[in-house]
């Protein structure tokens, strides 16, 4: 079936530096996406979503980007703490249902 | 507290032996889900619901059964345990399931689950 693909398993970046997760997706109906940060032992935890008519938005310090084109999907991370470790999944649900595909996920480690 | 809470969050069972993991959202969300988590495997959705008395086939709905007759709740239930059933589960809530709806998802603690 499709899935929601990323492009590294691990990233890893200096404290302070701004972090990108790439994620590529498959199914051009998706309407709606989101990502996701786990830490250890936790359940996933919102980070922030996009809808399909929009290619940019931002929150606090994350910045998503939507390409349809290309049917990608990026995270931006400014300035990235020691916190910002973890394990993060991109997600698109499927137009006209609540059908969730998650990708595999990205690990970012974090070196002072 | 607004929370999503499972329980039990640690089962060990044998095959075949139905077991129900309970999942209980004090939000007032609509929208409700189950994942499993395997190595290598990312979170895969079993069964959603958009509200009371409807769910809907996630990507892997096989060996599971869910029921939603209150808003609250959304039970899962394994009606006969496989080995292939040990994972991690997760549980989820978000408020709107509309179209134009966020599905934000508040996640539970998690229950890992052994079948021998």
């Amino acid at each position: 079936g499709e899935s929601v693909g990323l492009h590294l398993p691990t990233l890893s970046v200096q404290e302070g530096d701004n972090s990108i997760i790439n994620c590529a997706y498959s199914n051009s109906a998706s309407d709606y996406f989101i990502w996701y940060k786990q830490e250890s032992g936790k359940g996933p935890q919102f980070i922030i979503d996009i809808r399909s008519n929009m290619d940019k938005r931002q929150g606090q310090r994350v910045t998503v980007l939507l390409n349809k084109t290309v049917k990608h999907l990026s995270l931006q991370i400014a300035a990235t703490q020691p916190g910002d470790s973890a394990v993060y999944f991109c997600a698109e649900k499927y137009s006209n249902t609540g059908k969730l595909i998650f990708g595999q996920g990205t690990t970012l480690q974090v070196k002072p | 507290e607004a929370q999503v809470t499972q329980n039990p969050r640690y089962l060990i069972t044998v095959t075949g032996k139905k077991l129900t993991v309970t999942c209980s959202q004090n939000m007032n969300h609509e929208y409700m889900s189950w994942y499993r988590q395997d190595p290598g495997l990312g979170l895969r959705q079993i069964y959603y619901s958009m509200n009371v008395e409807v769910t809907d086939k996630g990507d892997v709905p096989e060996g599971y059964k869910v029921s939603r007759k209150e808003k609250r709740n959304f039970p899962l239930i394994l009606e006969s345990p496989s080995p292939n059933q040990t994972s991690l589960y997760f549980c989820a809530s978000s408020l709107y399931a509309s179209q134009q709806g966020k599905y934000e998802q508040y996640f539970g603690p998690g229950t890992r689950l052994t079948v021998t």
